[in-house]
């Protein structure tokens, strides 16, 4: 059963601590993406990775590391220096980082940090 | 950097009628996606535009790319409680995919 898989689907933490999300895609997709949603905000892009041991910065990158040492996991770390973490979190794959390629979600992570 | 706006933000929609959600870049896209993402649920993708001024249809759903690939519509007929939802599109520019803020769809049985 191929697909993209985030755990935990919620996720607590205390203000000042860092928290890793995983990210596992058995799709064979060069190319992953971390995305955060907030209420009318949309999709946000944080990271994306389209080889392995390479990942370049998205749009809202300060506070958050990501590492790509897999094809198959892009997992990213929710430093305490991101100042307001509460969010829904996405992963995505895509063939490649081509024009014409589509993005796969996963479920995401909705995390709170108290 | 690129930006694609999305109108209305949010709609209310009896069951029945027909409505319409714009997604507009002040560039020219190389082409354009549109996703839904059901309430508590991740986006999954719809259809993806190519060319100038096409026009796709899944059911009830029409999607088109304006003749300028600056602009696209999403149109849907006899809306149904299943259409309830968020609708993105997502336009390529140079190189990164980015998305709009959505359009919020309440349907009203």
């Amino acid at each position: 059963d191929g697909g993209i898989t985030q755990s935990p689907k919620y996720l607590f933490r205390k203000e000042g601590q860092n928290v890793t999300l995983s990210c596992e895609q058995n799709l064979n997709h060069d190319a992953m993406y971390w995305y955060r949603q907030d209420p009318g905000q949309g999709l946000r892009l944080i990271y994306y990775s389209q080889i392995v041991n390479d990942f370049q910065k998205g749009d809202i990158a300060e506070g958050y590391s990501v590492s790509r040492e897999k094809k198959e996991s892009f997992p990213l770390t929710v430093t305490s220096a991101q100042k307001n973490p509460t969010a829904f979190y996405l992963c995505a794959s895509s063939i490649g980082g081509g024009a014409t390629d589509t993005q796969y979600f996963g479920p995401g992570t909705r995390l709170t940090v108290l | 950097g690129q930006q694609v706006m999305q109108i209305p933000q949010y709609q209310h929609v009896q069951e029945g009628e027909d409505f319409t959600t714009y997604c507009n870049s002040s560039t020219t896209l190389s082409n354009i996606q549109w996703y839904k993402q059901r309430p508590g649920g991740h986006p999954v993708f719809l259809i993806q535009l190519v060319k100038s001024g096409e026009v796709k249809k899944q059911k009830r759903l029409t999607f088109q790319f304006g003749e300028a690939k600056k602009n696209s519509s999403l149109h849907i007929t006899a809306t149904q409680t299943t259409d309830v939802g968020t609708y993105f599109c997502a336009g390529r520019g140079n190189n990164r995919l980015a998305f709009g803020k959505g359009n919020q769809v309440v349907v009203i049985p």
